[in-house]
């Protein structure tokens, strides 16, 4: 069965500076998809940036980076600049391609300091 | 604007009542999904459809029920065959191509039981 793994339960960051959350996943696929969701306190799931396995470059949106390992089954979040608006509960999540279930990381709640 | 929506916001349930939490999106997508949401875990799977008059369960459906008679629809029925209903419930669609995996999520539906 697959896994996912989001071993930090909280975090918090420094206005302006750079937080790596953390996601280790465990498969068997080839063919799979990585995402990280957003949820801020109105508790919309957003979706801040999606990897898919085949690809080696690691995805970038704006301030928002992954470092994905694919033989260490390891799929981190870096926000660099961090900011008040990215204080959140942040999820990690994994689909095999061609499946429809998608399986989520238990969250890492982000605190940003002013 | 395209998106999903769900209602209400908010709803109470007694004991022994049936209650139907709506989804609709107008995003024009094929496949629509039911989340459960627990405090200090992440989304857990309770039915999914592909087409318009077929769904299949996820990991948790027993006490639930779902129908699909329109494409923009997924309604969900929370029966009073689930003992533990309180919790976060969160639509989510996405296109039924290959290769569309991200799931886009509406801003959910608090259930708390009276």
């Amino acid at each position: 069965a697959q896994t996912v793994t989001q071993s930090q339960p909280e975090m918090s960051v420094q206005e302006a500076e750079t937080v790596t959350l953390s996601c280790t996943y465990d498969t068997s696929e080839s063919d799979y998809y990585l995402f990280w969701y957003k949820q801020p306190p109105s508790r919309q799931m957003i979706l801040v940036i999606r990897q898919e396995a085949y690809k080696q470059q690691n995805a970038t949106e704006n301030r928002f980076s992954v470092n994905f390992q694919k033989a260490a089954k390891s799929f981190s979040l870096k926000i660099s600049d961090s900011q008040l608006g990215d204080a959140a509960m942040y999820f990690c999540a994994y689909k095999p391609g061609g499946y429809q279930k998608v399986t989520f990381g238990t969250g890492t709640k982000l605190q940003v300091i002013p | 604007d395209g998106g999903i929506t769900q209602s209400p916001k908010y709803l109470f349930r007694k004991e022994g009542q049936n209650v139907t939490l709506s989804c609709e999106q107008n995003l024009n997508h094929d496949a629509m999904y039911w989340y459960r949401q627990d405090p200090g875990q992440g989304l857990r799977l309770i039915y999914y459809s592909q087409i318009v008059n077929d769904f299949q369960k996820g990991d948790i459906a027993e006490g639930y029920s779902v129908s699909r008679e329109k494409k923009e629809s997924f309604p969900l029925t929370v029966t009073s065959a689930q003992k533990n209903p309180t919790a976060f419930y969160l639509c989510a669609s996405k296109k039924g191509a290959a290769g569309q995996e991200t799931q886009y999520f509406g801003p959910g539906t608090r259930l708390l039981v009276l």
